[in-house]
């Protein structure tokens, strides 16, 4: 099946500091990718959905100017924690849609671990 | 977006077959119903989708009824490795997909 990547798979940070997370669907392109955040024990929450080209489309209740996406092409989607703090400490993961697949299925990403001190 | 129900934990014996059903009462035509396994610490792992009756691969069956308000992934022989926590999804992959709380399986010896 189709390979999406993420970098990188744990960072650890100090407070304050803004961090970028990088999705890359390796064999295939991908207009629309996918953000999802998940705390332990928990399930995956959508965050965003972000288009190539244009603007991303945030969740209710994500913050927009915080979590900041940029897709600059077909293959690639950027996630920046900015100005992270500890409650933003999260495994981050991201999906995208191979269109000529066979299935109708979203690949995800192996995840990043982000630890905020 | 559909919501699915499912049941929080399930456990089993190394060998046997497992069955974990997935409610979808507001499933939409053009949705389809798929099952991802997620391991800790990983990003989900696609398992199984189908649309309508049954689907077979191979590592999974899905049983899905006439009204695709309910669908059942069934493992067979499982084994320790596949413990892990199994989610079902109901969409299409062109837009978001909402998860629910899962069912963790947990595999004993």
């Amino acid at each position: 099946g189709a390979v999406v990547s993420q970098h990188p798979s744990r960072v650890i940070c100090k407070s304050g500091t803004s961090v970028k997370i990088e999705c890359r669907s390796l064999d295939f392109q991908a207009t629309t990718m996918f953000w999802y955040r998940q705390f332990p024990k928990q399930s995956l929450m959508l965050m965003a959905t972000s288009n190539e080209g244009s603007k991303a489309t945030y969740e209710q209740g994500v913050e927009k100017d915080k979590f900041l996406i940029n897709h600059a092409s077909l293959t690639l989607s950027t996630l920046t924690v900015t100005s992270a703090h500890p409650e933003d400490s999260s495994f981050y993961i991201c999906s995208a849609r191979e269109p000529s697949g066979v299935y109708n299925e979203q690949f995800f990403g192996p995840g990043t671990r982000l630890t905020v001190l | 977006l559909a919501k699915t129900t499912q049941p929080i934990s399930m456990d089993s014996y190394e060998g046997q077959e497992v069955n974990i059903t997935c409610s979808h009462n507001n499933i939409a035509t053009n949705d389809y119903i798929t099952w991802y396994q997620q391991f800790p610490s990983q990003g989900p792992r696609f398992i199984i989708q189908g649309y309508k009756t049954k689907v077979t691969n191979e590592v999974a069956s899905l049983f899905i009824p006439a009204d695709r308000k309910s669908s059942t992934l069934s493992l067979p022989r499982v084994s320790l490795s596949d413990t892990a926590v199994y989610y079902c999804l109901v969409g299409v992959a062109a837009r978001q997909l909402t998860f629910g709380s899962g069912t963790q399986l947990t595999v004993l010896p």
